[in-house]
């Protein structure tokens, strides 16, 4: 069946660095994106959206692209800090649930 | 305002039990979701609910169930436990049904032994 999947399972960067996680989906009538980070012990935490009228979308430190011809986005994440090391989840709207990623796991090293 | 908040944060089982697991979302919001998580299988949609009634449901046998309160808090139980029912179990409320942002709990952290 169509899913979201993510192309590396971890991802290590050094604090101060850019990083970038991407995701894939299947999906082409997909009209709705969402990014959640994830800490130890929490629960996902709703970081950008974006809908499939939009390329690129900014928040703070953020930036989610969405590219509609290869069926692509990604989360750009600027000065990269410590406490932005989590697992990443990107998610679609299928149906009227979100379909999730399996997630990316970012660690920041000083 | 408080976050949504999920209890118990721990619990461990024994295969063939049963168990109840509870939510109370932010205040105001009428809709609630569940969502499994495993290492293998990750975030899996269980079900919505929104105004007391089960609105969307996910790939789940029946021995998963659920429901929702006047007040919106909502429960869900899971019958006959399996060692596979190990996982996270998410609540997440909404404003309204099959709104898009969902606010997460911490999860109640079930173990199946």
């Amino acid at each position: 069946g169509e899913s979201v999947g993510l192309h590396l399972p971890t991802l290590s960067v050094q604090e101060g660095d850019n990083s970038i996680i991407n995701c894939a989906y299947s999906n082409s009538a997909s009209d709705y994106f969402i990014w959640y980070k994830q800490e130890s012990g929490k629960g996902p935490q709703f970081i950008i959206d974006i809908r499939s009228n939009m390329d690129k979308r900014q928040g703070q430190r953020v930036t989610v692209l969405l590219n509609k011809t290869v069926k692509h986005l990604s989360l750009q994440i600027a000065a990269t800090q410590p406490g932005d090391s989590a697992v990443y989840f990107c998610a679609e709207i299928q149906g009227n649930a979100l379909n999730f990623g399996k997630g990316t796991s970012l660690l920041v090293t000083p | 305002k408080a976050g949504v908040t999920q209890t118990p944060r721990y619990l461990i089982k024994t295969r063939g039990q049963q168990v109840t697991l509870s939510c109370s979302p932010i205040s105001g919001h009428r809709s609630v979701s569940w969502y499994q998580q495993t290492p293998g299988q990750g975030l899996q949609f269980l079900f919505e609910y929104f105004s007391e009634t089960q609105r969307n449901k996910g790939n789940f046998p029946g021995r998963f169930s659920g429901r929702q309160f006047s007040n919106s808090r909502s429960e869900m139980n899971v019958s006959t436990l399996e060692l596979g029912d190990s996982a996270l179990y998410l609540c997440a409320s909404s404003l309204a049904q099959g709104s898009e942002k969902l606010f997460f709990g911490s999860g109640t952290q079930l173990s199946v032994l």
